[in-house]
């Protein structure tokens, strides 16, 4: 079956550091792969997609870019701000899956200012 | 309304007691999913709605679960004889539609099973 597995947290930054936070999946076709962000007290929502290999999802300053070689999608960013911190959660789907979204645990977050 | 709203916002129950949670979609949305997450754990898959297709029940833990759609609107997830266990954030998602992966979450409904 679809698995996600990402680091786990809490990641704690001061601002203007540089982020990284571990994704890799396992899937037996090819699937989607998201990140999603839950701000204190908000639903979760997306962040960025990649669709296939080599696809980089960008927003909001963060990018990940969808790694068929070693089933990875770290999310990154250059320079994280308080506003930053949140819980982040890797995903996946598939169409032959009925498109079920398969999440990561979630990595929280915390910046520092 | 603007997003998918989920009610109550919490709940607090007895053990053995039945509880009803409600998730209201984005209008138009025709793919409606309940997921769980407990503290500190990832999402959960419980059910999986698609317009008038039989949904997809795959991920409800125990004949305990049961959920409900009325056409392409309203949901209701049923916890029967509630246990422990079964505290949680119970998350709402809805999208356009079975290929369309972009989910819009609801704040969620925090059940405590005291």
């Amino acid at each position: 079956g679809n698995s996600v597995t990402q680091m786990e947290g809490p990641v704690t930054l001061s601002e203007e550091a540089f982020l990284t936070i571990n994704c890799t999946y396992t899937a037996t076709g090819y699937p989607s792969l998201f990140w999603y962000v839950q701000y204190p007290g908000e639903g979760l929502q997306l962040l960025l997609k990649a669709t296939k290999a080599d696809d980089k999802g960008s927003n909001k300053g963060f990018e990940a870019t969808y790694r068929k070689e070693t089933t990875s999608f770290h999310l990154e960013k250059g320079s994280v701000q308080v506003s930053d911190s949140a819980v982040y959660f890797c995903a996946l789907s598939e169409w032959n899956a009925g498109n079920m979204l398969t999440f990561g645990g979630g990595t929280r977050l915390m910046v520092k200012p | 309304g603007a997003g998918v709203s989920q009610s109550p916002s919490n709940k607090v129950t007895e053990k053995g007691k039945d509880v009803e949670l409600r998730c209201d979609p984005i209008s138009g949305h025709t793919a409606l999913y309940w997921y769980r997450q407990r503290l500190g754990q990832g999402l959960e898959f419980l059910i999986y709605f698609q317009g008038n297709s039989a949904p997809d029940k795959s991920g409800l833990p125990s004949d305990r679960f049961s959920a409900e759609r009325t056409g392409e609107s309203v949901s209701t997830l049923t916890i029967q004889r509630t246990q422990q266990e079964d505290s949680a954030v119970y998350l709402c998602a809805s999208s356009l539609g079975a290929l369309n992966e972009k989910l819009f979450f609801g704040s969620g409904t925090q059940l405590s099973v005291l």
